[in-house]
């Protein structure tokens, strides 16, 4: 079983739809929790951090659920350039050093 | 945007030869971190670094060495490389380990023939 997974999607939407996608980790002592934006043959870039409060955006919502170990980003209204590569990344800073990278998942949002 | 460069952008070389990445940033920040990301894998870490002359392996650290020598610095070296390590590899940076966010760099491209 894989530490961090994610739907790989892809995921086709209408402009104007709300998509959530979900990601799952397994090791319960993982302390920090982030979602990451990667564009077709670029970099990944912090999108947003996952509290465990939840946390808004504008259009991004990201809900952690410890009890269950999973993470999940909701996007309303969206856009043609929210297209793009969604990582979920999850850090556990007191197991020695250990960031996992889910593989990701693939939105394709069409006019 | 994060300082972070990353040379060579492109490279095609052969199997069983020597490869040397090189990360450098202009943040001063203390941890640098290798990567690849291939197909259904994610990004994986290599190895990382916790300061000058302070390297670690990360997960798939076999067939790779790093190297340190100055803060902004962070040298990936293929001893010999192979077919199995063509990838995409990004050198990350952050201020601290796990909470802080990393910044990555724009990624080299390497192609083992």
């Amino acid at each position: 079983r894989k530490e961090v997974e994610q739907d790989p999607g892809p995921f086709n939407v209408p402009e104007g739809a709300t998509v959530a996608f979900n990601c799952t980790y397994s090791n319960s002592a993982s302390q920090s929790f982030f979602w990451y934006r990667q564009d077709c043959r670029k970099e990944p870039k912090l999108l947003m951090s996952v509290y465990s409060s939840g946390n808004e955006d504008g259009r991004f919502t990201a809900q952690l659920n410890r009890a269950s170990q999973y993470i999940s980003l909701l996007i309303r209204d969206s856009k043609l350039s929210d297209s793009a590569t969604y990582l979920c990344v999850v850090s556990d800073q007191y197991e020695g050093f250990k960031t996992i990278f889910g593989a990701g998942t693939r939105l394709f949002v069409k006019a | 945007d994060a300082g972070i460069t990353q040379s060579p952008r492109h490279k095609v070389t052969e199997t069983g030869t020597p490869v040397t990445l090189r990360c450098h940033q202009t943040e001063n920040h203390r941890y640098m971190y290798w990567y690849r990301q291939d197909p259904g894998h994610g990004l994986r870490l290599i190895h990382y670094s916790y300061g000058v002359k302070d390297t670690d392996k990360g997960e798939v650290s076999d067939g790779y060495s790093v190297s340190r020598s100055k803060t902004e610095d962070f040298l990936l070296t293929l001893e010999s490389a192979t077919s199995s390590q063509t990838s995409v590899y990004f050198c990350a940076i952050s201020e601290e380990a796990g909470e802080e966010t990393q910044y990555f760099g724009p990624g080299t491209r390497l192609l083992v023939l």
